[in-house]
């Protein structure tokens, strides 16, 4: 299966800052079929970024996805305090589906 | 909007099997577009995948399973009633997780894939 890792773990950044993200996986995923989700605490995921760089409905531009094989990042400007979160990559390039384990961003 | 619900007991013994059913509204789970699909959260970790399962038409429904819970695991579909459900038997300490019920649209953009529809997420604690 695909492995993905998340990096950093924890980020702390500032309102107005810029937070980079990373997904790595372990081999390529296939047509970068690629989904990013937002976790705020005590909810459920949203999905953010598919397809590596499409924004679902609704998402602010703010929110950008890029990458493509195995390296994959997600890129949030002008940080608001309600973007606290953890942050999900999944793949779905092959079966089983799988996760990374998040990057916490803490907005101070 | 498509809602999903899950429900079921929040407390299962050791050895014992963990039900837990989905609700759908708002949509149909008939509909070829869509992965029915369960997705656990172990406390303090990441997101596993446990398993989905897809209609075909016509009682033909098309399972997948996490293989590292394959012979634990039975996932189901009532088109009649709207619902899906997620069976795992043999339960231990590590299967306490939050679970969530969720929708995969594979037809973004004509062949991606996200899950853009979740439940709000059941806790489901293994002990006796």
């Amino acid at each position: 299966e695909i492995v993905l890792t998340q990096s950093p773990g924890t980020l702390v950044l500032s309102p107005g800052e810029r937070a980079t993200l990373s997904c790595r996986a372990s081999q390529s995923v296939s047509n970068n079929n690629l989904a990013w989700y937002q976790q705020r605490p005590g909810q459920a995921p949203r999905l953010l970024i598919y397809a590596a760089s499409s924004r679902a409905t609704g998402i602010p531009d703010r929110f950008s996805g890029s990458g493509s094989g195995t390296d994959f990042t997600l890129t949030i400007s002008r940080l608001e305090p309600e973007d606290s979160a953890v942050y999900h990559c999944q793949q779905f390039g092959s079966l089983p589906y799988t996760f990374g384990l998040g990057t916490k961003l803490e907005i101070k | 909007q498509v809602q999903l619900q899950e429900s079921g007991p929040g407390l299962v013994k050791p050895s014992e099997t963990l039900s837990l059913t989905c609700t759908v509204s708002g949509g149909s789970v008939s509909s070829v577009s869509y992965y029915w699909s369960w997705i656990r959260q172990p406390p303090g970790k990441g997101l596993e995948w446990v398993g989905h399962i897809y209609y075909r038409g016509t009682t033909n429904y098309d399972p997948y399973y996490n293989p590292s819970l394959k012979s634990r695991l039975v996932v189901t579909l009532d088109t009649s009633k709207n619902q899906f459900s997620l069976n795992l038997r043999s339960v231990t300490a590590a299967d306490t997780a939050l679970y969530f019920c969720a929708r995969v649209n594979f037809n973004l953009r004509g062949y991606y894939y996200a899950v853009d529809v979740w439940g709000q997420g059941t806790t489901v604690t293994v002990s006796s």
